[in-house]
């Protein structure tokens, strides 16, 4: 159980387009999803959280208008990197939780963004 | 700030030996830790957890202690397979589900 897909795996795209990445619970609903991104050698960096039906919290130093993030349902969250540049090529990775207090988070097998 | 931190980026152990994993942790109001294993072009996978009322955790071969006095929390796996190496990665969460995580270890478990 706890399955999170994510799609697509890779994207390698030119500098300035926007990319949509989706975020699916195929097995449970998700209330709250969270986004990542994972520097080479790093740690896991929370994006933000995505709580279905209303607006995602960004952290700290993270554009919401470079980064949107959609939760239109308990299943799916969404994130579009809008005007793509080079900077922007990472290793995007989503999670969500089942719901309750002290839950892991289950988190899919993460997109591999290359802006050229 | 880092509140959760991995001190050893490698570890490397033979297989059938026990491997110890560290993580630290800085705030106090931290009570659900867990451990995720990461495969390279993969998200991580859960592992195992233990939330602060307990100070171990076991699951097979796969042990979590927790130290709150000191802060300190330790995977061990035991016995080690060729199939445990991976990026192990520490993560803590206090209120709101919102999950802080170390820079992860990776294991190497030599046949």
């Amino acid at each position: 159980g706890a399955v999170v897909s994510q799609h697509p795996s890779r994207v390698i795209c030119k500098s300035g387009t926007s990319v949509k990445i989706e975020c699916r619970s195929l097995d449970f609903q998700a209330t709250t999803m969270f986004w990542y991104r994972q520097f080479p050698k790093q740690s896991l960096m929370l994006m933000a959280t995505s709580n279905e039906g209303s607006k995602a919290t960004y952290e700290q130093g993270v554009e919401k208008d470079k980064f949107l993030i959609n939760h239109a349902s308990l299943t799916l969250s969404t994130l579009t990197v809008t005007s793509a540049h080079p900077e922007d090529s990472s290793f995007y990775i989503c999670s969500a939780l089942t719901g309750g207090n002290n839950q892991p988070q289950h988190f899919g097998d993460g997109t591999r963004l290359s802006i050229l | 700030d880092q509140q959760v931190k991995q001190n050893s980026p490698s570890l490397s152990v033979q297989e059938g030996r026990i491997s110890i994993l560290n993580c630290d942790y800085t705030n106090s109001m931290f009570d659900y830790f867990l451990w995720y294993k990461k495969y390279p072009a993969e998200g991580p996978t859960f592992l195992i957890s233990i939330s602060s009322i307990k100070d171990k955790n076991e699951d097979g071969r796969f042990t979590v202690f927790l130290n709150k006095s000191a802060k300190h929390l330790s995977l061990h796996i035991v016995p080690s397979q060729p199939g445990d190496s991976a990026v192990y990665f520490c993560a803590a969460s206090g209120n709101f589900n919102k999950f802080y995580f170390g820079s992860g270890t990776k294991l190497n478990v030599k046949p």
